[in-house]
């Protein structure tokens, strides 16, 4: 079955700064690949999504996120961190019919 | 007003207890799901709905129940809560598989004391 490796549960970063947020997964074919982003009190709300084609996909917030199949990752970026930008971030995989699975979330914080 | 709604927001009970979780949705998606959050773990599934009458088991649905009362509605009971459920409880929708992505409710928050 597929899985999700969020490897770092907590990453704090500067206003401005840019952020690398990593996933990894495992699969046996080529996956849908998503992030999500919830801020505190919310649901989840969806970022961008990589189903096939262009490795790099634009999402909403200025986001990005590039899907290596190499290293079996899908990282996502941002150039410039706004505190807005403070919340958690998950990566899920979606394979099958029904079956998606999340990673267990990082959380970000944004220094002043 | 929200795409998929939950209800109540917060909720504190007591072991024992039968308590429902309402989730109603207005985007018109024939599938919804039930997942549970906990801190460290992410989100678990714990039943799906494709349509009224196709209701799934997910990853962790011992003491857990639903039902699908329309295509809109989809609720969630525990039956006898035990304190280890407590947790974040989301509903979300979609209009097709998990692929396309979900629409989540904002969550509600249950204790059991």
């Amino acid at each position: 079955a597929q899985s999700v490796t969020q490897p770092d549960i907590h990453i704090t970063v500067s206003e401005g700064a840019s952020l690398e947020l990593r996933c990894n997964y495992s699969y046996g074919a080529t996956p849908y690949l998503f992030w999500y982003v919830q801020s505190p009190g919310q649901g989840l709300q969806l970022l961008l999504k990589y189903f096939s084609g262009d490795t790099l996909v634009q999402g909403i917030k200025g986001f990005e996120a590039e899907f290596k199949r190499s290293q079996s990752s899908f990282n996502l970026r941002k150039p410039s961190v706004h505190w807005s930008d403070a919340a958690e971030y998950f990566c899920a995989v979606g394979a099958d019919r029904v079956d998606m699975r999340f990673g267990a979330g990082t959380r970000l914080t944004v220094k002043p | 007003d929200a795409d998929v709604t939950q209800t109540p927001r917060n909720r504190i009970t007591k072991t024992g207890k039968r308590i429902m979780l309402e989730c109603s949705q207005t985007k018109g998606h024939d599938r919804m799901y039930w997942y549970r959050q906990d801190p460290g773990l992410g989100l678990r599934l714990i039943y799906y709905s494709f349509d009224v009458k196709d209701i799934n088991k997910g990853e962790i649905s011992d003491g857990y129940s639903v039902s699908r009362q329309a295509q809109a509605k989809f609720s969630l009971s525990l039956e006898s809560a035990i304190p280890n459920q407590t947790a974040l409880y989301f509903c979300a929708t979609s209009d097709g598989y998990a692929n396309y992505g979900y629409t989540f409710g904002s969550g509600t928050r249950l204790t059991v004391v």
